[in-house]
């Protein structure tokens, strides 16, 4: 799988947009961006995934460049409970066994 | 819907002994399970993985004679830490995933600490 690269922090006011950024240059034309998130001391939380075109749903919107190499991830009114770390993953799909590798993510803080 | 639990959501245990974590899809059928360990102020890695009635794989640098999987059931597998050391203390989450889409649901985790 790709590798993915994002800043290790970042801060938005309560309210406010947050766009999340991650690089991934070397995605490969049959790998989809994944985005999960991880509140502290609990298991992750999926949040969205795409594959070329934009997503949105109930949670947030993911913008994937024409090229693939980049995507960003918007909360479009961040609250305090968004405050996690966010990791953006680079996957295969096609089987249940496939994996998620995780990175370092990057750790979202949301400001009142 | 897909819902994963975890139990127990934390564990003390001395060292030498052994303690065994269940995870369970609630509403969903689960072919398959990870489980994965996350070090203080680290990234999740994954351990295994694992099919129901089927042995799991394990990832390279795993002891699979020390963290025992069973996956005999398609809501519940389990992770067992045999002869557990303070080294092994970390928090330790499953993911359960069905058929197509293929997402994984992940578990709330659980905290080992090994005295």
């Amino acid at each position: 799988d790709a590798k993915t690269t994002q800043p290790p922090s970042m801060d938005c006011a309560e309210g406010r947009a947050a766009n999340l950024p991650c690089n991934h240059s070397t995605i490969s034309g049959n790998e989809y961006v994944y985005w999960y998130r991880q509140i502290h001391s609990q298991g992750p939380q999926y949040i969205i995934h795409g594959l070329k075109n934009n997503e949105t749903n109930e949670m947030a919107s993911l913008i994937i460049t024409e090229d693939r190499k980049s995507s960003t991830l918007i909360l479009p009114h961040a609250t305090l409970r968004d405050t996690a770390v966010y990791y953006c993953i680079v996957r295969v799909d096609g089987g249940s066994n496939y994996k998620l590798t995780f990175g370092k993510g990057t750790l979202l803080t949301v400001n009142p | 819907g897909a819902v994963v639990s975890q139990h127990p959501s934390w564990v003390i245990c001395k060292s030498g002994t052994s303690v065994k974590i269940e995870c369970r899809s609630l509403d969903f059928q689960a072919t398959t399970m990870f489980w994965y360990r996350q070090f203080p102020k680290q990234s999740l890695m994954l351990m295994a993985t694992s099919n129901e009635g089927s042995k799991a794989t394990y990832e390279q640098g795993v002891e699979k004679d020390k963290f025992l999987i069973n996956h005999a059931s398609l809501t519940l597998s389990t992770l067992t830490v045999t002869s557990a050391h303070p080294e092994d203390s970390s928090f330790y989450i499953c993911s359960a995933s069905s058929g197509p889409p293929y997402e994984q649901y992940f578990g709330p985790g659980t905290r080992l600490t090994v005295t």
